[in-house]
């Protein structure tokens, strides 16, 4: 159990540019999590895959963000056009598919973003 | 909408106190609630919870969670300076996939 992993740890960028993520999930999990939290609040869903397929985007998601998993192992993350309202943490985790433990997530150590 | 408010938002104490943290989640279709620390960047897991009535613990850590009044609370007893961070409650849905609704998080910190 190698963990989480993110890549970068922190990404500074201007406005207008495109910035993709990258997460590497724990090598038997098969769901994949995004999540993204700003100072002082809990993560927020963004989106999550079962193997490959893409099964859930939050609603609050902007057509401007984008996601793949495409061979089921690691996942990128990308926002195009950026904002500065984007700036925050971008959290992955992963977790088993097995029935009773599929909540619980293993989160990696994030993406800080900052959209001057 | 389905809600999920924690209590206090921010607390202090000293070394060696007993601290108690609220959770409290408004959702439909209620499967499970779980219990995060988040020191810097990656929360990591304490608890989950599933059967209202049976305490969960962990060393000075314990939880227990109420579905008729639809709370948990997690405890920690003789508190330490790295018991420092902000924890998380989540909740998970039937209905929600394995997707996680999180609150806002206390913010503990443990004075020596």
């Amino acid at each position: 159990d190698t963990g989480v992993s993110q890549d970068p740890r922190h990404k500074i960028t201007k406005r207008g540019q495109n910035v993709t993520f990258r997460c590497d999930p724990i090598s038997e999990h098969n769901r994949l999590y995004w999540y993204r939290q700003t100072l002082g609040q809990g993560p927020e869903f963004l989106t999550y895959f079962q193997n490959e397929a893409q099964l859930e985007k939050s609603r609050l998601l902007s057509d401007r963000f984008s996601a793949e998993r495409p061979k089921g192992s690691f996942s990128t993350l990308e926002i195009q056009r950026t904002e500065q309202g984007d700036s925050a943490m971008y959290l992955c985790a992963s977790s088993s598919q097995q029935g009773a433990v599929r909540e619980k997530l293993f989160f990696g150590s994030g993406t800080q973003l900052s959209v001057l | 909408e389905d809600k999920v408010v924690q209590s206090p938002l921010s607390l202090v104490v000293h070394e060696g106190d007993t601290v108690t943290l609220n959770c409290s989640y408004e959702v439909t279709n209620f499967r499970s609630l779980l219990w995060y620390k988040q020191e810097k960047k990656a929360p990591t897991f304490l608890f989950m919870l599933t059967s209202s009535g049976i305490e969960k613990k962990s060393g000075r850590l314990s939880s227990i969670l109420d579905k008729k009044e639809l709370f948990s609370i997690l405890n920690i007893t003789a508190t330490q300076t790295g018991d420092s961070a902000v924890y998380l409650c989540a909740v998970g849905m039937e209905t929600s996939g394995s997707r996680l609704t999180f609150g806002e998080g206390t913010q503990l910190t443990v004075n020596p």
